[in-house]
């Protein structure tokens, strides 16, 4: 089953302005992680949030983590067409096993309009 | 450069034909390899984890007989589709952890760039 839902599915803004995603979880978690997938290609790795962590910054990447409402959001500043792709939160499964595996979200389309 | 390999990165096949995707960490060893699936406009689904030297671990509702998998190195994951039909036409990715590798052994999880297998 999906562990992520990711809101809103699909986002279009104006290059510059700023893009917020959303992503709530059902399940406790070691770490969050952001993904980007242009279209027909793999996923690049975005930015790592620990679930001791609260906020986190890459760039013009924010991420924040509420452990209490099982939720996390990324923001991308001053957005850039070449921002234009999917984003996935995947969250990773407390274990003792240490091969934890990623659930991803359903993820958001980004679009920027330039 | 790219640190997972996956091969090939589309195919097209006719119906009832096997096709094997290679999945390969090229700086570092990988003792779990985990294998997805994407539909178009959709997120991805795990199908099974690929553990070196012994069996898959497959997720609930993936067919082993299917979708075998093949961990025979550190280095190299094979998943086969077997006996492939139109639906099985999908986006299929690879990832693995480096734990031990040059890229600082953090756990960080690598994906290939995926293999489009479309099926006629």
């Amino acid at each position: 089953s999906q562990q992520g839902e990711e809101d809103p599915q699909a986002l279009s803004i104006q290059e510059g302005e700023n893009a917020t995603m959303n992503c709530s979880y059902k399940t406790s978690i070691n770490n969050l992680q952001w993904y980007r997938q242009n279209s027909g290609r793999g996923l690049v790795h975005l930015i790592l949030i620990r679930s001791n962590e609260r906020e986190k910054h890459s760039g013009r990447l924010r991420v924040t983590l509420d452990t209490s409402k099982k939720s996390s959001s990324l923001l991308i500043t001053a957005s850039r067409a070449a921002d234009t792709a999917s984003y996935f939160c995947a969250t990773d499964a407390v274990s003792n096993f240490g091969n934890e595996k990623l659930t991803f979200g359903t993820g958001t389309r980004l679009t920027i309009i330039p | 450069g790219a640190v997972v390999s996956q091969h090939p990165s589309w195919v097209i096949c006719k119906s009832g034909t096997s096709v094997k995707i290679e999945c390969r960490s090229l700086d570092f060893q990988a003792t779990t390899m985990f294998w997805y699936r994407q539909f178009p406009k959709q997120s991805l689904m795990l199908m099974a984890t690929s553990n070196e030297g012994s069996k898959a671990t497959y997720e609930q509702g993936v067919e082993k007989d299917k979708f075998l998998i093949n961990h025979a190195s550190l280095t190299l994951s094979t998943l086969t589709v077997t006996s492939a039909h139109p639906e099985d036409s999908s986006f299929y990715i690879c990832s693995a952890r480096d734990f031990e590798g040059k890229r600082g052994g953090t756990g960080e999880l690598f994906f290939g760039e995926g293999s489009r297998l479309t099926v006629l």
